[in-house]
């Protein structure tokens, strides 16, 4: 059974950086591209960004969004994938969400994790 | 950027057949993916590649895309079909990016 579980949600403050990790299992972790989602109170959802799998660069594409505060990483010996995020703002207030794809660059988030909310808030 | 209007809401009484569109310039030309996401629970993914079904998701749920608009049909609906339910495209016209619909909130009448 494919499982994703995040971690490292909580409250922070504008300015400051935060980590959040995906523990993934049930699957050939190396194999896909791993994904961040993110939905801000009662909003809809927001893309944030996904990494490729090594066989296909292990290269990272970014929601303009949050491009050049936030970096997707991976840790395919531990099944982890990463969200590094730094000078948040109040906006980037939202459940946070870890899916498994594409797996292919034009595929779906096909398995979801259950989301951990990030708070930023002084 | 690239944009996907979906209706805010859609009512349907029990049995009968919901429809959502997904409108986007020239969408037919993209793969779209359906997520059906209901209240306090992560999004599921519903249809993929336009009309494919993940095993697990009933034969009920169906999809379409032509044109500049896409369709995620639910035929003979439930209470249970309820939810939120967010088109998405991924846009290569300048980066790649993952791009989600606006979302429309299905009502069991």
């Amino acid at each position: 059974e494919v499982q994703l579980v995040e971690s490292g949600g909580g409250l922070v403050q504008p300015g400051r950086s935060l980590r959040l990790s995906c523990t993934a299992s049930g699957f050939t972790f190396g194999d896909y591209a791993m994904s961040w989602v993110r939905q801000a109170p009662g909003k809809g959802l927001e893309w944030v960004g996904f990494i490729r799998s090594k066989a296909y660069g292990g290269t990272t594409e970014y929601a303009a969004s949050v491009k050049g505060r936030f970096t997707i990483s991976r840790d395919d010996s531990k099944s982890i994938a990463y969200l590094q995020m730094n000078s948040l703002k109040t906006e980037d207030t939202a459940v946070y969400y870890c899916t498994r794809g594409p797996y292919v660059d034009t595929g779906p988030f096909d398995y979801w994790g259950q989301g951990t909310l990030v708070t930023v808030s002084s | 950027s690239y944009v996907l209007t979906q209706p805010p809401s859609v009512s349907v009484a029990p049995g009968k057949t919901a429809r959502i569109t997904c409108g986007g310039n020239n969408i037919g030309s993209k793969s779209v993916h359906w997520y059906q996401q209901k209240p306090g629970q992560a999004p599921v993914l519903v249809i993929y590649y336009d009309s494919d079904r993940p095993s697990g998701i009933p034969e009920r749920f169906s999809g379409s895309n032509s044109g500049n608009t896409a369709t995620l049909t639910i035929s003979r609906v439930e209470a249970g079909d309820e939810a939120d339910y967010y088109c998405q495209v991924w846009d290569s016209s300048s980066d790649h990016r993952g791009v989600f619909g606006t979302g429309t909130k299905v009502t069991v009448l």
